[in-house]
């Protein structure tokens, strides 16, 4: 069973640090991996995906991925109180995604 | 362009009662997946449709069934509710099979509360 697993947090950052949030997957033959933002009672929206080695900046947001680790991260720099939400990785096989449980993050002023 | 959107947002059930929800997919996207989010939870793959054919399917029982029509809008039928299929219910809508990431596009979803 292909598994993608987050720490569900809640992950505590002051104002203006530095988050990051951690993804493992189980499934070797991974092609694609997104990390996606939940705000609560809200659907998800795609922050930013990446399928290479390495790390992919997008503004404050940078992904990170090493596939030989199976590890993806996503790191926000200069946290927000808007950024308080549930962030939830996804991972592409084939044409499914399987989404990890989330990781509940809160930006504290 | 305009993105997804489902209907109804929210609706309550008892317990065996059958449901239909609708998803039109955002323009331009062929190929629309429903995920089942329940409290705390990731969303969970329930099935995709591409071109009006199922193309692939989560764990969920037969009684979780759907359509794509030729405008690639699309419906998620759920028969025999139980309570724990109160969850949110999300239709996401991607560029399909045309190569790329392929990354999914979600409408607000529908909360369904079965009693």
């Amino acid at each position: 069973q292909k598994e993608v697993e987050q720490n569900s947090g809640p992950l505590s950052v002051p104002e203006g640090a530095i988050a990051s949030l951690n993804c493992t997957y189980s499934d070797r033959g991974s092609q694609s991996f997104f990390w996606y933002r939940q705000y609560s009672g809200k659907s998800p929206e795609l922050i930013m995906f990446i399928y290479s080695n390495g790390d992919k900046e997008d503004g404050r947001f940078t992904a990170q991925l090493n596939k030989a680790s199976q590890y993806v991260s996503l790191l926000i720099r200069d946290s927000q109180p808007s950024d308080s939400a549930t962030y939830l990785c996804a991972v592409r096989g084939g044409q499914n995604f399987v989404f990890g449980p989330g990781t509940r993050l809160s930006v504290l002023p | 362009e305009t993105g997804v959107t489902q209907s109804p947002t929210h609706l309550i059930k008892t317990r065996g009662q059958q449901v239909t929800l609708r998803c039109s997919s955002q323009s331009g996207h062929n190929t629309v997946s429903w995920y089942q989010q329940a409290l705390g939870q990731g969303p969970q793959f329930i099935f995709q449709y591409y071109r009006e054919e199922e193309n692939g399917r989560g764990n969920f029982p037969p009684r979780f069934s759907g359509l794509q029509f030729p405008n690639y809008s699309s419906e998620l039928n759920v028969n025999a509710l139980e309570l724990d299929d109160s969850a949110l219910y999300l239709c996401a809508s991607s560029a399909g099979l045309a190569g790329g990431p392929g990354e999914l596009f979600f409408g607000e979803g529908s909360r369904l509360t079965v009693l």
